[in-house]
């Protein structure tokens, strides 16, 4: 069975504090993305890669960073947490091509920042 | 650019009800994907069916079909015999080149099913 891991599902950090959010993928799949969800907003594209220590900026990409040393694993980082960025985040994957319903989805991790 | 919309912020049916959840799109790519995705409250995304540009027909999947009226730039999620699971929020999505193949997302409709 595919799967798609967030390492935590809930998270409460302070202003400032430095927070990373990890992906695991057991598919071997090349791309990898973190979206933000919020209310009214949908899903947003904060970073992808598309293979090991490459990336891309997607729509929201201020105030993230991400890393991808290992094809199975893509981090988000928050540098400097801000209240702002209280949020759902979602992780996925896909093969390339991309094609179909051939995207996978982590459940997702809740963050706050207070 | 690639835009797509959801105009219903949320929506009630009664259960065994058939429900039309709208989306609209918006893309200049003559090859695209369009998606529906359920979000229970638990948070995980599931996949519930798709449509490439070049179909010819429908796309259904189960309880779940879309209609997709390629002139108007609409592919409407229709739930038939809604049942109380199906309770959740609704995203629409597309690729297309124009985006770099990645998924570009509605804000969502939460649908609400009534007993």
């Amino acid at each position: 069975d595919v799967k798609v891991t967030q390492s935590s599902r809930y998270l409460v950090k302070r202003t400032g504090e430095k927070v990373f959010l990890e992906c695991v993928q057991d598919m071997d799949h090349e791309n990898m993305f973190w979206y933000r969800q919020d209310p009214g907003l949908g899903l947003r594209l904060i970073y992808f890669s598309y293979d090991v220590k490459m990336k891309e900026k997607g729509d929201i990409p201020e105030g993230y960073s991400v890393s991808r040393e290992k094809k199975e694993r893509f981090s988000l980082i928050l540098e400097s947490a801000s209240t702002n960025q209280t949020s759902m985040y979602l992780c996925a994957s896909n093969d390339r091509p991309f094609s179909g319903n051939t995207i996978y989805f982590g459940e997702g991790s809740w963050l706050t920042v207070v | 650019a690639q835009k797509i919309t959801q105009t219903q912020p949320g929506m009630f049916v009664q259960e065994k009800e058939a429900v039309t959840l709208d989306c609209t799109y918006d893309t200049s790519d003559p090859s695209y994907g369009l998606f529906w995705y359920k979000q229970p409250s638990s948070g995980e995304m599931i996949f519930l069916i798709y449509q490439g540009s070049y179909d010819q027909q429908n796309a259904t999947e189960g309880r779940y079909s879309l209609n997709f009226q390629k002139a108007r730039k609409s592919a409407n999620l229709v739930i038939s015999a809604s049942q109380l699971g199906d309770s959740a929020m609704y995203f629409c999505a597309m690729r297309g080149m124009e985006y770099g193949n990645k998924l570009v997302f509605g804000a969502g409709t939460i649908l609400r099913v009534k007993s």
